[in-house]
């Protein structure tokens, strides 16, 4: 049970080159979720899909896109990558029954030059 | 819509002393709370949860927490600080009756433990 997984770990682009962040979980977890994290900023949501077949924005989406491809997967796409969008990006997911703690994947690490 | 605000972006605490974080929360109907940590280079980990089954609510590795509805805080507390806890903390709210528990998170406290 490896619960939450994101590929890569670490990646480097170049202003406006594009690229796709992954992420998979094995929990039967029905919403998945993106979020990034910045200094002094906590942990901010870009996009988040309550259900297969379904996302919506959260607090920061533009610059993003989202790709609920099935119940496990979920992923994240910078379409002409810039600056301001150097974090880390964490994924996560939840049960969407009781209480619902999110458990988190480990993050990519992204820096735009 | 909810927000959480933690007092205090960096607590230094000395080893073996107590450790008080501060969180405060904001939402117009009662709320599931939560208190993440997160150690260097690494993802969230939950450490507890308030449900409203019990205001004084255990976590893992001695922390535990205490809901005040009436100063509408959680704060997280440790009677014995040990190295291993320098870590960042987040408070979270989620609101209850979704069916999809968005959180909102603080904006952090970085821990210290001074030997």
């Amino acid at each position: 049970n490896a619960g939450v997984t994101q590929t890569p770990k670490f990646q480097v682009l170049k202003t406006g080159q594009s690229m796709t962040l992954q992420c998979a979980q094995d929990m039967n977890h029905n919403s998945m979720y993106w979020y990034r994290q910045d200094p002094g900023m906590g942990l901010r949501l870009i996009y988040y899909s309550a259900s297969e077949g379904t996302t919506d924005k959260g607090e920061v989406p533009n610059g993003y896109n989202v790709s609920r491809l099935n119940k496990r997967e979920f992923s994240l796409r910078l379409e002409s990558a810039a600056p301001s969008q150097t974090s880390v990006y964490f994924c996560a997911s939840s049960g969407g029954t009781g209480v619902y703690e999110q458990y988190f994947g480990p993050g990519t690490r992204l820096t735009v030059t | 819509a909810q927000s959480v605000t933690q007092l205090g972006s960096h607590v230094s605490v000395s080893e073996g002393a107590l450790v008080l974080l501060r969180c405060n929360y904001s939402s117009s109907v009662p709320p599931y709370l939560f208190w993440y940590v997160q150690y260097p280079n690494q993802g969230l980990q939950l450490l507890l949860k308030y449900t409203s089954a019990a205001t004084l609510v255990k976590g893992i590795n001695g922390f535990e927490a205490e809901f005040k509805k009436s100063e509408t805080s959680f704060h997280l507390t440790k009677p014995s600080a040990h190295m291993s806890d320098a870590a960042e903390y987040f408070c979270a709210v989620s609101v209850r009756g979704t069916s999809y528990g968005k959180l909102t998170f603080g904006q952090g406290t970085i821990l210290t433990v001074h030997p």
